[in-house]
């Protein structure tokens, strides 16, 4: 069994600021794949970012990258600069062929 | 071209109604997905089909019927639903297998059963 922890159902933000979104699983695979997807309240899940467990290197997409620390088993999320559109449900989630096991999510609101 | 369609957006039927929900996606994508998603809550997977044959079933009741015609489309057949059925049912596609393709995500179906 693999599960996905949470521990910050909601996190607010200014605009232009820096945000810090953690997650934590366990998992009993060696490889594996790591998600944070983003729901807005337009509802469409959007993949944010991915990593894989066999590189070392964090993944990141402009604003956004990934804290990967394989032997703590934690995946946190960093936001930068902030902005009113990134205003969501953050859900991370790990991959185990085809099911996704999914956090509780964080809330994120950025005030202007 | 990453999207996944989702027909209706909002659906309201009564319990003794049958309804269908639809998902189409033009990726190429061999495997689709069906979750039930509650308010302020992760989604939950119901179905997976993989080369449209119905690969995973997590114990979902029987009055939801879920079909795939074709590579594209994916249907979801609602009878006889219960209030508690109310939801937000989601499509997703993804390539097959590996734990690596990443699944995307439909805009979903908000149900409300009266």
């Amino acid at each position: 069994a693999q599960t996905v922890t949470q521990s910050q159902p909601e996190m607010s933000v200014q605009e232009a600021e820096t945000v810090t979104l953690s997650c934590t699983y366990d998992t009993s695979e060696s490889n594996y794949y790591l998600f944070w997807y983003k729901q807005p309240p337009s509802r469409q899940m959007i993949l944010v970012i991915r990593q894989e467990a066999y590189k070392q290197q964090n993944a990141t997409e402009n604003r956004f990258s990934v804290n990967f620390q394989k032997a703590a088993k934690s995946f946190s999320l960093k936001i930068s600069d902030s902005q009113l559109g990134d205003t969501a449900m953050y859900f991370c989630a790990l991959a185990n062929d085809y099911k996704l096991s999914f956090g509780a999510g964080t809330t994120v609101t950025v005030r202007a | 071209d990453t999207e996944v369609t989702q027909t209706p957006k909002h659906l309201v039927m009564g319990m003794t109604n049958k309804k269908s929900l639809k998902c189409e996606q033009h990726m190429g994508h061999r495997a689709m997905y069906w979750y039930k998603q509650k308010a302020k809550k992760p989604p939950e997977l119901m179905f997976v089909y993989s080369y449209e044959k119905l690969s995973i079933n997590e114990s979902v009741p029987s009055r939801f019927s879920p079909e795939c015609p074709n590579s594209s489309l994916l249907n979801l057949h609602l009878h006889a639903l219960q209030p508690e059925d109310s939801a937000l049912y989601l499509c997703a596609s993804s390539r097959l297998g590996a734990s690596k393709n990443i699944q995307y995500f439909g805009a979903g179906t908000r149900l409300s059963v009266l």
